[in-house]
């Protein structure tokens, strides 16, 4: 099976722009998760996403949102570009389905790294 | 609430050496807990889950983590230290809601040859 995938791979950004990444889960993987890396806040949830619906979100301001296509692939937004932005962000999907399947791993792929300057 | 913690954010051991990565983390139900480990310009990959049952988890690469709910520990060992497992790791915790995942800060392995 192929991997999840995220494009683009980089991207430079001014302040003020917006940006769109996008992730493709790996196959039958319903549930895709967005998270923010940074030096200094380490790895934080941004939001997940199933069938579509958002089901949980971190304590990111409104200006972070997504969405998730029928064919499960995600996007994630961010309008009004701040230099704090800048980071890692990786997506990860899973087959989870419910509450019981809280253990089901989560696979990475390999990020966007966004600069904004 | 949940919340991990990582102690040290660098770890240097020689090549051969034991690995210990210390995790500790608080959590008001019965948790899930996950090692990742991150190489440079990479995603996260599942080393190994504590779910239920033994708690003692092996995982890739030759490691493996022991859950002790008194001390609520989940620190991962590696007997002997190879130059591949030059990485930033990263502990996790999952307890109650949905796929909603809390990390640790992150400890960077060198290993010195």
């Amino acid at each position: 099976k192929a991997g999840v995938t995220q494009t683009p791979r980089y991207l430079i950004k001014t302040r003020g722009q917006q940006v769109t990444l996008s992730c493709s889960p790996i196959s039958g993987h319903r549930s895709v998760s967005w998270y923010q890396q940074t030096p200094g806040q380490g790895l934080q949830f941004l939001f997940e996403y199933f069938s579509e619906t958002q089901r949980n979100k971190g304590n990111f301001p409104g200006r972070f949102s997504g969405r998730q296509f029928s064919n499960s692939r995600s996007e994630m937004n961010v309008s009004t570009l701040e230099l704090g932005d800048s980071a890692l962000y990786l997506c990860a999907s899973s087959s989870a389905i419910g509450l019981a399947d809280l253990t089901d791993t989560q696979y990475f792929g390999p990020g966007t790294r966004l600069t904004v300057l | 609430a949940q919340s991990v913690t990582q102690l040290g954010s660098h770890v240097s051991v020689s090549e051969g050496a034991l690995v210990l990565l210390r995790c500790n983390y608080s959590s008001s139900v019965p948790p899930y807990l996950f090692w990742y480990v991150q190489y440079p310009n990479q995603g996260l990959q599942l080393l190994l889950k504590y779910t239920t049952g033994a708690t003692l988890v092996k995982g890739i690469n030759g490691f493996e983590a022991e859950f002790k709910k008194s001390e609520t520990s989940f620190h991962l060992t590696k007997p002997s230290a190879h130059m591949s497992d030059a990485a930033e790791y990263f502990c996790a915790v999952v307890s109650g809601g949905y796929q909603k995942v809390t990390f640790g800060t992150g400890t960077k392995l060198q290993v010195i040859p």
